[in-house]
């Protein structure tokens, strides 16, 4: 049973335009949204993150939206830059600690 | 500050050997966590220490795999016998008690 899906495998975008990815869940326990970023050969690093009373968090070009009863977040990146081509993970969990679950990542490819 | 470390970074081995993989956390944090991750999917919780307590391993196969935390720090993962499904890279991960995860750089398994 997938709780958190991804299902976008990959996106691609051109420099300095908007990148969005999106990912739904399907339980509504969750209560911690993070995004975290994956280089090749490399582990997952921490992003951003939301908890459910908010419904945007914002960190420079990257800002975090949630639709709580779409059960949907997305990941904005603007402007995207060449360097922010990796594997993107949304990842959910409970009390901000904790068992996190993962979608299946998609994978950004920003183009010069 | 001292990110997560993980050794060994690759390993190679024959079905039905056995493998140990080892992690030393953030200073300070109490929490630590293995995820193994198979090619095209995301980390999957295999378990989870709170100090030196067992708090989630629930989705560890627990004929072959076992996991320890000394002292509260370093830990070991485990796997005896492999099997070729096993194949995966393996993530060691440390948190404070609330807040983010902290990811190593991995361990990438291959069984033959």
């Amino acid at each position: 049973d997938q709780q958190v899906k991804q299902n976008s495998p990959s996106l691609s975008v051109q420099e300095g335009r908007i990148s969005i990815l999106n990912c739904d869940y399907t339980n509504s326990m969750f209560d911690y949204f993070l995004w975290y970023k994956k280089y090749p050969a490399e582990g997952p690093t921490f992003l951003i993150s939301i908890s459910s009373i908010k419904d945007k968090n914002e960190d420079g070009r990257f800002t975090v939206f949630l639709n709580k009863s779409a059960k949907h977040l997305s990941l904005h990146i603007v402007p995207s830059q060449p360097g922010d081509s990796a594997v993107y993970f949304c990842a959910a969990g409970y009390n901000q600690g904790g068992k996190l679950i993962f979608g299946q990542g998609t994978e950004l490819s920003v183009k010069p | 500050e001292a990110g997560v470390a993980q050794s060994p970074r690759y390993k190679i081995i024959e079905k039905r050997q056995s493998v140990a993989f080892w992690c030393n956390p953030i200073s300070g944090h109490a929490t630590l966590y293995w995820y193994q991750q198979i090619l095209g999917q995301g980390p999957k919780l295999l378990i989870q220490f709170q100090n030196n307590g067992v708090v989630d391993d629930s989705q560890l196969p627990k004929d072959r795999f076992s996991a320890e935390r000394l002292k509260g720090v370093d830990s070991t993962l485990k796997i005896q016998p492999a099997k070729l499904e096993d194949s995966a890279v393996y993530l060691c991960a440390s948190s404070p008690l609330v807040g983010e995860q902290f990811f190593g750089p991995g361990t990438r398994l291959t069984v033959l």
